[in-house]
């Protein structure tokens, strides 16, 4: 069965001590992976998409990377605003869209 | 705003009755998702459309809920007769159906469904 499993499911950060979110997948054939940041009450909010394997992409302190098992989301030198639940996504072959559980990372002033 | 709009963001009902929400996509999207997310949970796929056709239930989608999404446009998601375990936020997500494999959604605010 298609499974998507993030870890961990929670992270605390002192601000500016950069981490990485795992996000691992066992789609056969997925055709792409997706991260979100989701606030509190609000719907998630897409931040990037990688489709092949060796893929990486940034934005600001945030920077994705894929492998053919795992996804890595990189947040370096976080900042208070960075707080939030990230969630993982897959897209499988049938195009449903699986996701995580998500991570909960919280960034202390 | 040219997002995902969805109304209302927040239904309080009694158990027993029937909701409907709305959700009004991307102007240029001819797919339209419908999700359900739990407290702690990821958001866990319902159904979805290609323009006006619903391509795709979710097993887990009881009769109880129906989706519409006549000319291909806005979309509605029913609740009949209401029980508590379907409170949840519901989010409506939109993409655009790729030439290629590459495909995004994009969510909307989502409505918060509280049922007493």
């Amino acid at each position: 069965e298609d499974q998507v499993t993030q870890s961990p499911e929670a992270l605390r950060l002192q601000e500016g001590e950069s981490s990485s979110l795992n996000c691992s997948y066992t789609v056969s054939g997925l055709r792409g992976l997706f991260w979100y940041r989701q606030d509190p009450g609000k719907g998630p909010e897409f931040l990037f998409t990688l489709y092949s394997a060796g893929e990486e992409k940034e934005k600001e302190r945030l920077k994705a990377t894929l492998t053919k098992k795992e996804s890595f989301l990189h947040i370096t030198a976080p900042k208070p605003e960075d707080s939030a639940t990230y969630l993982c996504a897959v897209q499988a072959p049938g195009n449903q869209f699986y996701f995580g559980t998500g991570t909960s990372l919280t960034v202390i002033p | 705003d040219t997002g995902v709009s969805q109304d209302p963001r927040h239904k309080i009902t009694k158990r027993g009755q029937n909701v409907t929400f709305r959700c009004d996509p991307i102007s240029e999207h001819n797919r339209l998702y419908w999700y359900r997310q739990t407290l702690g949970q990821g958001p866990e796929f319902l159904t979805y459309f290609q323009n006006e056709a619903q391509l795709e239930k979710s097993r887990l989608l009881s009769d109880r809920f129906s989706a519409e999404r006549p000319k291909g446009s806005f979309s509605t998601l029913e609740i009949q007769r209401t029980e508590q375990g379907d409170s949840a936020m519901y989010l409506c997500a939109s993409s655009l159906s790729p030439r290629s494999t590459q495909e995004t959604q994009y969510f909307g605010p989502g409505t918060r469904l509280l049922v007493l």
